[in-house]
């Protein structure tokens, strides 16, 4: 079957990092993505791996293991701004390959 | 360049009305997918279509759920005879192509607030 597991909430502090972690059993793998999504608003493209390693844009990493089945998303120099639910994607190419397999998100508290 | 949009931003029905959600995807994009999202859940995969095509329905409901992408105008999400289990945030995004390899990464809509009453 398809899964994709998120913590559901995390708590963080202004100026600190924060790593968010998904995990993932997909059939096939074509490529992970994560949003950031502000109550009440659209989801944000954020990243895309779909090879190993670290991808580093501004405050804002993300890595991928798919030997693991393990991704996670790295903030630094956390801002009150970056309080919103952080939102972890498949691609699944065991399925259609277009469609994204989401998981339910993490919502982070940034705190002063 | 304009971004995905949706409207109406907010929709209030009362039960057995028809809801109809619009989605123009950013210019240059011909696939659009609906997604529902329900408060502090994921988003749920509804349809995926291109124009004049529907290429995958499996997750809308089969009653009362229709969507279309005509080659003129916005796609549209239509719910017949709602029932206040329909009220959810209904998003549609859109992206430039799609295929077995790419990045094809959607950009979404702001999305429409339905709520049945």
């Amino acid at each position: 079957g398809q899964n994709i597991d998120q913590p559901t909430e995390m708590t963080a502090t202004e100026g600190a990092i924060v790593q968010i972690n998904c995990t993932y059993q997909t059939s096939g793998f074509n490529g992970l993505f994560w949003y950031q999504q502000h109550a009440g608003e659209a989801p944000t493209f954020l990243s895309y791996n779909v090879l190993d390693g670290l991808e580093e844009k501004g405050r804002f990493s993300s890595f991928l293991s798919r030997s693991k089945g393990y991704s996670y998303l790295l903030l630094k120099e956390l801002q009150m701004k970056d309080s919103a639910s952080y939102l972890c994607a498949v691609r699944d190419l065991g399925g259609s390959n277009y469609q994204l397999i989401w998981g339910a998100g993490t919502k982070l508290i940034i705190k002063p | 360049n304009a971004g995905v949009m949706q409207n109406p931003r907010h929709l209030v029905r009362r039960r057995g009305q028809e809801a109809r959600l619009r989605c123009s995807p950013m210019k240059g994009h011909s696939h659009v997918y609906w997604y529902r999202q329900l408060p502090e859940e994921g988003l749920k995969f509804m349809v995926y279509l291109q124009k004049e095509n529907i290429i995958d329905e499996s997750g809308m409901p089969k009653e009362r759920f229709s969507a279309e992408f005509p080659k003129e105008g916005p796609s549209i999400l239509r719910i017949q005879q709602v029932v206040r289990g329909d009220s959810a945030a209904y998003f549609c995004a859109s992206s430039p192509t799609s295929g077995p390899t790419g990045r094809e990464t959607q950009y979404f809509g702001p999305g429409t607030r339905l709520l049945v009453l």
